[in-house]
């Protein structure tokens, strides 16, 4: 069965620093990665997805940036952190399926506080 | 027109009684509909999909779609007090194939 992981689970940081979160994915081969942020009352907000290895696509213009280094792992990453870059940061996995159908599963989330 | 919508709640059913949350999209060509399930603090799990008109049953969830009138609904029989949670609808898209979340319902079971 497929597992997906993000560590770290939560951080604090001060504004302007340096930030990388992890997620990868288990038993399965050439997902669909996926970057979603969830501000406080707010919903998912899709940042950026990843078809394959090397391959982003960005969905909202900010200091964030994301990176794809092997097939099951995804990065998000900034040089320097925002108070608006806090809330919780889920990583999620699909699979394409011939008929369009596509069902997104989520990690467990880090949740991130910019002090 | 916003591409995924949900009331935001709270919805608040007794135990016992039939919960009925409903989402309505605005891309017509849309195919594939989900439901998640989010705890506070924790991610959203995935309860059910559904790909064609109708009602799909699982356990104490149905799911319902109405491709016509761009609306898709999930009902929980006998409610329980676990079942108090945020559930979250998401559509995938015919124009551009992405999958757009609704906000949320935030349900609360009544003891």
């Amino acid at each position: 069965s497929q597992t997906i992981h993000q560590w770290p689970a939560t951080l604090v940081q001060p504004v302007g620093s340096p930030l990388s979160l992890e997620c990868t994915v288990e038993g399965t081969s050439n997902p669909n990665l996926y970057w979603y942020r969830q501000a406080a009352g707010r919903g998912l907000q899709l940042l950026f997805y990843s078809v394959g290895i090397g391959q982003i696509s960005s969905e909202v213009p900010q200091n964030l940036s994301a990176s794809r280094p092997q097939d099951r792992q995804f990065i998000l990453s900034s040089k320097k952190l925002l108070l608006s870059d806090s809330g919780f940061y889920l990583c999620a996995w699909s699979l394409y399926r011939v008929g369009n159908q596509e069902t997104q599963y989520f990690g467990p989330g880090t949740r991130l506080l910019v002090l | 027109q916003k591409e995924v919508e949900q009331n935001s709640g709270p919805l608040s059913v007794p135990e016992g009684a039939i919960a009925s949350l409903n989402c309505t999209y605005s891309d017509r060509g849309s195919q594939s509909f989900f439901w998640y399930r989010q705890y506070s603090g924790k991610s959203p799990e995935l309860i059910m999909f559904i790909y064609s008109n109708g009602d799909k049953e699982d356990g104490r969830f149905t799911a319902q779609l109405n491709k016509a009138s761009q609306y898709v609904s999930l009902l929980i029989r006998d409610s329980q007090p676990s079942d108090s949670a945020t559930y979250l609808c998401a559509v995938k898209q015919n124009r551009d194939d992405k999958i757009i979340f609704g906000k949320g319902t935030r349900l609360h079971i009544l003891p």
